[in-house]
């Protein structure tokens, strides 16, 4: 089956405290992109890969770190984290071949920063 | 640049009823535009598309939107709410970038309430 998956679904941390949610997809995407999700906002991107070895940042990357070692792998790091950066993320990926911006994504990692 | 703009943050609907979602672009080229479905606890799934052709498209679970250029508009609609349709709905537009990729905007959503 494809599908992108994320990995906590939830998690509780304290400032500071450093974290990773990792993103794996099965769908050979080359595209793989963060997103946070808060009420009012929508989605707003926070880093994107277009492929291995190549990342960018999004609308809203401050506080994060990604890397892309392997195709099908894109962790999200958030090295010190702050109450602000309490939010629903979420990891999606896209193809190539079908190149019309249809996104997949994950089901989603909720986080709260105390 | 574009962006996308959904004006209704919450819809609530009668079971059965009618329901129209609204979205507006604006971009300066042009765009595939999308509708996802966030159902509660879940990731956005693919609700349907516009990419070219018929200007009406039908999607999953018996919704469909129609793109009106002129307007810069992609309403979604469906004729008869089921209660199983209470999520939140997000519109987006794509266009091309310099990466060879598609740019996604997303709306801020809407949260459509079902009630019995």
């Amino acid at each position: 089956e494809a599908q992108v998956t994320q990995n906590p679904r939830y998690l509780i941390t304290v400032t500071g405290k450093k974290l990773t949610v990792t993103c794996s997809q099965n769908m050979n995407h080359e595209y793989m992109s963060w997103y946070r999700q808060d009420p009012g906002l929508g989605l707003r991107q926070i880093y994107y890969s277009m492929n291995v070895e190549v990342t960018d940042k999004g609308d809203v990357p401050e506080g994060y770190k990604v890397s892309r070692k392997e195709k099908r792998n894109f962790p999200l790091i958030l090295e010190s984290p702050s109450p602000n950066q309490t939010s629903l993320y979420f990891c999606a990926s896209m193809g190539r071949t079908v190149n019309t911006g249809e996104l997949f994504f994950g089901e989603g990692s909720r986080l709260t920063v105390l | 640049a574009q962006s996308v703009t959904q004006l209704d943050s919450q819809v609530p609907v009668f079971e059965e009823a009618p329901v129209e979602l609204r979205c507006n672009y604006s971009s300066s080229v042009s765009v595939y535009l999308f509708w996802y479905v966030q159902y509660p606890n879940q990731g956005l799934q693919l609700l349907l598309k516009y990419l070219s052709g018929s200007t009406l498209v039908k999607g999953i679970n018996g919704f469909e939107a129609e793109f009106n250029k002129s307007q810069t508009s992609f309403h979604l609609r469906k004729p008869s709410v089921h209660i199983s349709d209470t999520a939140e709905y997000f519109c987006a537009v794509s266009r091309r970038d310099s990466g060879g990729y598609q740019k996604v905007t997303f709306g801020t959503g809407t949260k459509l309430q079902v009630i019995p």
